[in-house]
């Protein structure tokens, strides 16, 4: 099992560009997760999907975030007319029903935002 | 609104320390877990506590979750340089997401 992946790692940005990232959960994990971590503090939840659906989102995500997860294996999110304030780390994790629900993280995209 | 406190938020002690670290709430999860986390790297899964009064040891790190699940504790013995980094306690309630404590970051000096 090779884990979660995220690409890119880094991405730097000017403000009003649009940014997209990836996900590739573990195979198998029908539940994918999007959370986002700024500096001194733990994640918070942003989206997450079962399959191909999205089923919840926090307030957190603006209309300038969209996420998708088009076949129910890989997932996309996108951040348009970015903004400083969105510079932080993008984690994106993985579940399944047979593993419990337990939630396992990629290494996670740092998004800069100049 | 489920909130998870962590303390101390920062913590550095001499090789060889013991060391505790605290993850409490007024909310019940069905779940807790630890997680720790490297500069630039996303969170590696530690433990996963489930059972009230549950406790579990990996190595020299014993993990306890509270009777009433609102709350766990890490302790660590004979901390190791080895050991720093950032430890995050995640709750996971009715909702599927987690929610996570604003960490403690650990640092282990030789």
């Amino acid at each position: 099992d090779t884990g979660v992946s995220q690409d890119p790692r880094h991405k730097i940005t000017k403000r009003g560009q649009n940014v997209t990232f990836r996900c590739d959960p573990i195979s198998e994990h029908n539940r994918l997760y999007w959370y986002r971590q700024t500096l001194g503090q733990g994640p918070e939840f942003l989206t997450y999907f079962q399959n191909e659906a999205q089923l919840e989102k926090s307030r957190l995500l603006s209309d300038r975030f969209s996420a998708e997860r088009p076949k129910g294996s890989f997932s996309t999110l996108e951040i348009q007319r970015t903004e400083q304030g969105d510079s932080a780390m993008y984690l994106c994790a993985s579940s399944s029903r047979r593993g419990g629900e337990t939630q396992y993280f990629g290494p996670g995209t740092r998004l800069l935002v100049l | 609104t489920q909130l998870l406190e962590q303390s101390p938020q920062f913590l550095s002690i001499q090789e060889g320390e013991n060391l505790t670290v605290y993850c409490n709430s007024s909310s019940v999860f069905s779940s807790l877990q630890w997680y720790r986390q490297e500069p630039g790297e996303g969170p590696v899964l530690l433990v996963t506590v489930v059972t009230g009064g549950e406790v579990k040891k990996l190595k020299r790190l014993t993990f306890q979750f509270g009777d009433a699940r609102k709350d766990s504790s890490l302790h660590i013995t004979a901390a190791q340089p080895g050991d720093t980094g950032l430890y995050l306690c995640a709750g996971a309630g009715s909702a599927r997401q987690l929610t996570f404590g604003s960490g403690t970051q650990l640092t282990v000096l030789p």
